[in-house]
């Protein structure tokens, strides 16, 4: 059974600094990664999509990694800003989204 | 249209009562999914539709949930006899096609409150 794992849980920093969120999962038996941000209240937003056959994407100062074989995906956010606070989520998709349970982040100024 | 719609956005209900959810798809998108967020719980799969057919209704909870989608578009999420265990975030989703290679976009949900 496919499992998804976040670290950390929640994380608070600084405005201006880079961030590493990391996500793991059990089977590399996946078609694609995809990094979604969620605020209070509010549905998901897509971030980046990575294919299976990919090493890394990037949107902006956001940039995923995904290494397939170890079963580990990082999201990069580079000069975070007070604005990136929200719930950060990863999801391998086999043929649905199996999610991981969100690195809760709060960047303060 | 130009996101994946959702309504109601807030619901309350009666313990017992029906519920019927909806959703509208991105045009164009022919997969499309939902999900459920209970408070302080991960997203939870209920169930897959590719074009008007399911072939993944693996989440759906008990015999109480049903969902259909009709003309490949609209889909509905149905709760019967509600229960307070019921009351969570359900999200849809929508994608181009069917995996691998597809990117999935969300609603924002219905907040469904069983009294």
């Amino acid at each position: 059974k496919q499992e998804v794992t976040q670290i950390p849980a929640a994380l608070s920093v600084p405005e201006g600094e880079n961030l590493v969120l990391n996500c793991s999962f059990t089977d590399s038996a996946i078609y694609n990664l995809q990094w979604f941000r969620q605020d209070p209240g509010k549905g998901l937003t897509s971030l980046l999509l990575i294919q299976s056959s990919q090493r890394e994407q990037t949107s902006g100062r956001l940039n995923a990694s995904l290494d397939k074989s170890s079963g580990r995906s990082t999201l990069y956010i580079a000069a975070s800003q007070p604005g990136d606070s929200a719930t950060y989520l990863c999801a391998v998709n086999t043929d649905k989204l199996i999610f991981g349970t969100g690195t809760r982040l709060q960047v303060f100024p | 249209g130009a996101g994946v719609s959702q309504s109601p956005s807030n619901k309350v209900t009666e313990k017992g009562k029906d519920v019927e959810l909806r959703c509208d798809p991105i045009s164009g998108h022919t997969a499309l999914y939902w999900y459920r967020q209970s408070l302080g719980q991960g997203l939870e799969f209920l169930i897959y539709f590719q074009g008007n057919s399911a072939p993944d209704k693996s989440g759906l909870p008990s015999d109480r949930f049903s969902a259909e989608r009709t003309g490949g578009s609209v889909s509905t999420l149905t709760i019967q006899r509600t229960q307070q265990e019921d009351s969570a975030v359900y999200l849809c989703a929508s994608s181009l096609g069917a995996p691998p290679n597809t990117e999935v976009f969300f609603g924002q949900g219905t907040r469904l409150t069983v009294v």
